[in-house]
């Protein structure tokens, strides 16, 4: 059973960084993308970004703030937005695209992270 | 980019009725790479349908999607309880970002 689970800190001052990260059980396969989906209160699904073995996509509203990694040894992947405001704040989700179905099949249960002084 | 929009914004039915939720696209597409997405309170999206009509694992009968082209729909043919959430599409363009439709709440009546 493949499982996801994000964890960082669930506060973040505006104009710092924002840094989470998720780790994967249950799946050591290659064959993925693996991304990152965002949820203001309220509100919809925005998704932030995706890597993958040979790069990286980012949503272009984000205006080059957003960065991915990716640790095949630890099975983790991580995001980092820069220069972060309140409207940053959201609960944010990892999640497991497959490309074979096109579809996000497995996600995480979301962490809460609130921008705030 | 592609925009979807969902129909209606909110869904008001009894438990033992028949729900249908549509997804609309601004412009058609050469795939049927249309996904559907339950969201219940306080929890994470769960993949429902995939493929426009594909079950995901686990996935009760009860769930069905078709569509094709910019007109996709999602069927829940007798409501349980645990169905009365959020509803999201995604559809799978020919450029990025992923986009997510508004999302259908559907609620008791």
């Amino acid at each position: 059973q493949v499982q996801l689970q994000e964890s960082g800190p669930g506060l973040v001052k505006p104009s710092e960084t924002l840094s989470l990260t998720c780790t994967v059980s249950g799946d050591s396969s290659t064959n993925y993308f693996w991304s990152w989906i965002r949820q203001p209160a309220g509100k919809g699904l925005e998704w932030i970004a995706r890597i993958f073995a040979t790069g990286t996509n980012y949503n272009p509203s984000l205006n080059g703030r957003v960065s991915m990694s990716l640790d095949r040894s630890k099975n983790q992947f991580s995001l980092t937005l820069n220069s972060v405001t309140a409207a940053d704040t959201a609960v944010y989700y990892c999640a497991r695209w497959s490309a074979a179905r096109v579809c996000f099949d497995y996600w995480g249960q979301g962490i809460l992270v609130t921008v705030s002084s | 980019e592609i925009v979807l929009t969902q129909s209606p914004g909110t869904l008001s039915l009894s438990p033992g009725e028949r729900a249908t939720l549509s997804c609309r696209a601004s412009h058609s597409v050469t795939n049927n790479y249309l996904s559907w997405y339950q969201q219940r309170p306080g929890q994470a999206p769960r993949l429902l349908i995939y493929g426009a009509s594909s079950r995901a694992t686990g996935i009760p009968d009860r769930f069905s999607g078709s569509g094709s082209g910019t007109d996709f729909t999602l069927t829940i043919s007798r409501l349980e309880p645990e169905d009365f959430a959020m509803y999201y599409c995604h559809l799978y363009g020919d450029s990025l970002p992923f986009i997510f439709g508004p999302g259908t709440e559907l609620n008791i009546k």
